[in-house]
C-alpha cells in the first residue's frame, strides 16, 4: 500500500520567514496530494490542495509543489505568521473512494 | 465545505464499557469515513461508512470492536466497544461531498476519549 514519510517533524520559524515542508509517497499511482492543518484541540483542516495533473498550486501565503517523477510534494508558508503555528499533514491518495494515507506530520511553531 | 458536528466532543470512561460517537453533516454526502488519531500521531483511518451497507474496514480493525452504522445520507456513528485505555485517542470523522475520482475530505472537530 501507499506510504507516506513526512520532513520535518518539528519546524521553529521566525515570523515573517518562510516554512518548507516535504513528503515523498511510494504508490506512482498516487494523484492526489492534501495538506492539513490541526490546531490544538481541533480537527484537521484542509489547507490546500493539488492533483497530479498540476505541478504547482497556490493560495495567497501557501502554495504546494508536486514532482511527480521524483515522487514528492511540499507545502511552502511564505510570510509566516503566528496562526500559523499549528500541526500540519500531508497526505495521498490513490484510491478511487478517495481514502487518504497521512503523513507524520510536522509542528510549526512561529516564534515573534 | 460541508459543517460537520460530532458528539460527544470528549468523554471519560471506564474499561470495559462502550461509547457511541455521532457525526452529523449538514448536507448529503456519499462517503463517510471514520479515523482515529492517538495522542501525538497521525491519523489512521478505521472503517468506510457506507450508506446502505456494512461498513469497509481497514486492516487491524474489526466490526466487532468498531461497529458503524450510516442510516442516511447526513448521519453516522461509530462505536468503540469493550474499550481499554489503549482506546485512549482522538476520534474523527470525514465526510467527501461527492462520489469516485480524486475526492476532498473534511474533518469533523473530533471526539477526545479518555479511557480509564
Amino acid at each position: 500500500g501507499e506510504n507516506v514519510e513526512q520532513h520535518p517533524s518539528t519546524l521553529s520559524v521566525q515570523e515573517g520567514d518562510s516554512a518548507v515542508i516535504k513528503c515523498t509517497y511510494s504508490d506512482s499511482a498516487s494523484n492526489y496530494f492534501p495538506w492539513y492543518k490541526q490546531e490544538l484541540g481541533k480537527g484537521p483542516q484542509l489547507i490546500i490542495d493539488i492533483r497530479s495533473n498540476v505541478g504547482e498550486k497556490k493560495d495567497q501565503r501557501i502554495a504546494v509543489t508536486l514532482n511527480k517523477t521524483a515522487k514528492h510534494f511540499s507545502l511552502h508558508i511564505t510570510e509566516t505568521q503566528p496562526e500559523d503555528s499549528a500541526v500540519y499533514f500531508c497526505a495521498a491518495s490513490t484510491d478511487s473512494w478517495g481514502k487518504l494515507q497521512f503523513g507524520a506530520g510536522t509542528q510549526v511553531v512561529v516564534t515573534p | 465545505s460541508a459543517v460537520i458536528s460530532q458528539k460527544p466532543s470528549r468523554d471519560i470512561c471506564q474499561r470495559g464499557t462502550s461509547l457511541t460517537i455521532q457525526c452529523q453533516v449538514d448536507s448529503q454526502v456519499t462517503m463517510m469515513f471514520w479515523y482515529r488519531q492517538q495522542p501525538g500521531q497521525s491519523l489512521t483511518l478505521i472503517a468506510t461508512a457506507n450508506q446502505g451497507s456494512e461498513a469497509t474496514y481497514e486492516s487491524g480493525f474489526v466490526i466487532d470492536k468498531f461497529p458503524i452504522s450510516r442510516p442516511n445520507l447526513t448521519f453516522s456513528t461509530l462505536t468503540v466497544s469493550n474499550m481499554s485505555p489503549e482506546d485512549s485517542s482522538i476520534y474523527l470523522c470525514s465526510v467527501s461531498p461527492t462520489s469516485g475520482g480524486q475526492e476532498t475530505q473534511y474533518f469533523g472537530p473530533g471526539t477526545r476519549l479518555l479511557v480509564l
